[in-house]
């Protein structure tokens, strides 16, 4: 079985520039998730889809980031403009569950480098 | 405000011991706690699920306890070896009938030197 894939695996931007990141879930799983990542810390999650509707993105920073699951499939999460306290690993992660609890499957992430 | 605990800390062992980690949180309703292994420049990778009302679970050389009086999960790694270095998270998902709602904990590095 395929693993969630994600792209870029690097960004390097400047401060003010416009970023987006894509990941492509595991075949099947209902739910995907955005995480931003900063070192030494743990994954916080950025936003929460059921198939392609929102379930829960109270901590997504709705002035600069946005996200979509078009067709709840691929998700793709943009920044824009990026700040420098956007430095972060952004991890996306699916599930199978349709409910509670998630074992969730994270791809290998995009290291965003923002100067 | 919600908080999740882990030693920040890392945890030398030496090969064979066992590694116990600890998962402290505050002002949270777990109606279950999950544990993670992330390798450096890796995802995190599911390892074990407990649920409140479950006071252990195990798989092979991994042993969770979850003790919510305490507000405190541990997890042991018995017999530990070199591959088992990487950093652990915890994450508690509140409300059996919520969407998830995870949040994870900032995690403890374990070294498991031979």
């Amino acid at each position: 079985e395929a693993g969630v894939a994600q792209s870029p695996r690097y960004k390097i931007i400047e401060k003010r520039q416009s970023v987006a990141f894509w990941c492509n879930p595991i075949s099947g799983h209902a739910t995907l998730y955005w995480y931003q990542q900063i070192l030494g810390q743990g994954p916080k999650l950025l936003i929460q889809f059921q198939n392609n509707g929102v379930v829960d993105d109270s901590q997504l920073p709705k002035d600069r980031f946005s996200a979509e699951r078009l067709k709840g499939v691929d998700s793709t999460l943009k920044i824009q403009p990026a700040k420098l306290e956007d430095s972060a690993v952004y991890l996306c992660a699916s599930s199978f569950n349709r409910g509670p609890p998630y074992e969730q499957y994270f791809g290998p992430g995009t290291r965003l480098t923002v100067t | 405000s919600q908080k999740i605990e882990q030693n920040s800390e890392a945890l030398n062992i030496q090969e064979g011991k066992t590694a116990t980690l600890t998962c402290n949180y505050t002002n949270y309703s777990p109606a279950y706690l999950q544990w993670y292994r992330q390798d450096p420049g890796r995802g995190p990778v599911f390892l074990l699920l407990i649920r409140e009302n479950e006071k252990e679970k195990r798989k092979e050389r991994l042993k969770v306890t979850f003790d919510t009086t305490l507000k405190q999960s541990l997890f042991h790694i018995t017999a530990s070896q070199p591959a088992d270095s990487a950093t652990y998270l915890c994450a508690l998902g509140e409300g059996a009938d919520s969407w998830g709602k995870f949040q994870f904990g900032a995690g403890t590095q374990v070294v498991v030197t031979p």
